[in-house]
């Protein structure tokens, strides 16, 4: 199976940017790269995704490596409430599993004031 | 608010007993997820349905859970003969389309005594 590695948990300062990595060496030409977070007691929520190009969008950036074995999601001005649990995420393609996500544990990110 | 909603939002159980979810997805998506997730890892898939054809199950799901989604709307999802093991939460989430992004409810929390 396809699989992303990612830190276990990562702190950053108020209104300063995030850089959260990920690493997907395994990942197919047909793969997309998908971001979701997570805030405590709430159901995951999309943030961003790609294939091979840069992606922005009024809540990150997502940056992907050239070869596609790594990228890293980018918070611009970290605030409070983006402490969550960030996933990096393999969208298969069609041939393997009728586009399903697989989820790894993720990464927390915690917020300092 | 027009989200994915889920009930009930909480559900304690005795080890034996049938339990019973319902998810009702945003109005215009024709794709529903069902996903488990326990404390400290990423949501598992458990299975998907495109309209109220369900088209792909997870291996880990065993007999005694089923789902359903008559009519293309809402769905259910049933555990019968609840055992310790099934205590999770139990998310569903739904997209427009295979390669849309997933938005998620707020879960149900299942605990069985």
């Amino acid at each position: 199976d396809a699989k992303t590695t990612q830190p276990n948990s990562m702190e950053s300062n108020e209104e300063e940017p995030v850089h959260l990595p990920c690493n997907h060496s395994t990942i197919s030409g047909t793969d997309y790269i998908h971001w979701y977070r997570q805030l405590p007691s709430q159901g995951p929520e999309y943030v961003i995704h790609g294939l091979t190009s840069n992606v922005n969008n009024r809540m990150a950036s997502l940056a992907i490596a050239e070869d596609r074995k790594s990228s890293t999601l980018i918070l611009h001005r970290a605030t409070l409430r983006d402490a969550a649990v960030y996933y990096c995420i393999l969208r298969l393609s069609v041939m393997d599993s009728n586009y399903q996500l697989i989820w790894g544990a993720g990464t927390k990110l915690i917020i300092k004031p | 608010d027009t989200g994915v909603s889920q009930d009930p939002r909480h559900k304690i159980t005795k080890r034996g007993q049938n339990v019973t979810f319902r998810c009702d997805p945003i109005s215009e998506h024709n794709r529903l997820y069902w996903y488990r997730q326990t404390l400290g890892q990423g949501p598992e898939f458990l299975t998907y349905f495109q309209n109220e054809a369900q088209l792909e199950k997870s291996r880990l799901l065993s007999d005694r859970f089923s789902a359903e989604r008559p009519k293309g709307s809402f769905s259910t999802l049933e555990i019968q003969r609840t055992e310790q093991g099934d205590s999770a939460m139990y998310l569903c989430a739904s997209s427009q389309t295979e390669t849309k992004a997933q938005y998620f409810g707020p879960g149900t929390r299942l605990l069985v005594l």
